[in-house]
């Protein structure tokens, strides 16, 4: 069954403190995976992308990372700012024909001054 | 450019109310999906439109959902004798094609559905 796991659920930290995001997958054929930033109220904004052959992509401040041997990535986040508060979610897509996308739940992260 | 658009932005119906809800996507997107988000929960895949094929509806919950994509354009998602269950956020996506090919999806601000 394709499905997609992340941790924590929820996470507060300070501003300006570094934090990390998991993401366990277990879709197959694998084809990609993307992190989405969610603020409250809106729809989700990408901000990664990656496919089998890369093992991270940065934007800005974000970074992910890619294990396909483990099935595993992360979103690494550095110098937090209040603005970074939002849902992270990760969403792995499966090759072959027909929609094959799923979101994972998403962590809620609260960043506080 | 302007983005994806969805209207209306709240909604507010009464149990057993037929409601309608627009996404306008991204002009020269072939690909258009509509999701559902319930309070604290991730997106759950409701229906997908590529260009002229068959639309993927494998994830309507119920045959009271269904939508239409006229012209390859505008879509609309046709929810009839809601439920309380039914009250959720319906996000609405385009993109130029589809996510398996790394085509990234442009998501609406949604439309905030609640059933009394």
């Amino acid at each position: 069954k394709n499905q997609v796991e992340q941790s924590p659920q929820s996470l507060i930290i300070l501003e300006g403190k570094n934090c990390t995001l998991q993401c366990n997958y277990t879709v197959s054929p694998f084809s990609n995976l993307r992190w989405y930033k969610q603020d409250t109220g809106r729809g989700p904004v990408s901000l990664t992308i990656m496919t089998f052959s890369e093992n991270t992509k940065s934007n800005g401040r974000y970074t992910a990372t890619l294990d396909a041997d483990t099935k595993q990535s992360s979103l690494h986040i550095t110098a937090s700012q209040l603005s970074d508060s939002a849902s992270y979610i990760c969403v792995v897509s499966a090759g072959g024909g027909g929609f094959k996308t799923i979101f994972g739940a998403g962590t809620r992260l609260f960043v506080k001054a | 450019g302007a983005g994806v658009s969805q209207s209306p932005s709240n909604k507010v119906t009464e149990k057993g109310k037929d409601v309608e809800l627009r996404c306008d996507p991204i002009s020269g997107h072939t690909a258009l999906y509509w999701y559902r988000q319930s309070l604290g929960q991730g997106l759950e895949f409701l229906i997908y439109f590529q260009g002229n094929s068959a639309p993927d509806k494998s994830g309507l919950p119920s045959d009271r959902f269904s939508a239409e994509r006229t012209g390859g354009s505008v879509s609309t998602l046709t929810i009839q004798r809601t439920q309380q269950e039914d009250s959720a956020v319906y996000l609405c996506a385009s993109s130029l094609g589809t996510p398996q090919n790394s085509y990234e999806q442009y998501f609406g601000p949604g439309t905030r559905l609640t059933v009394t």
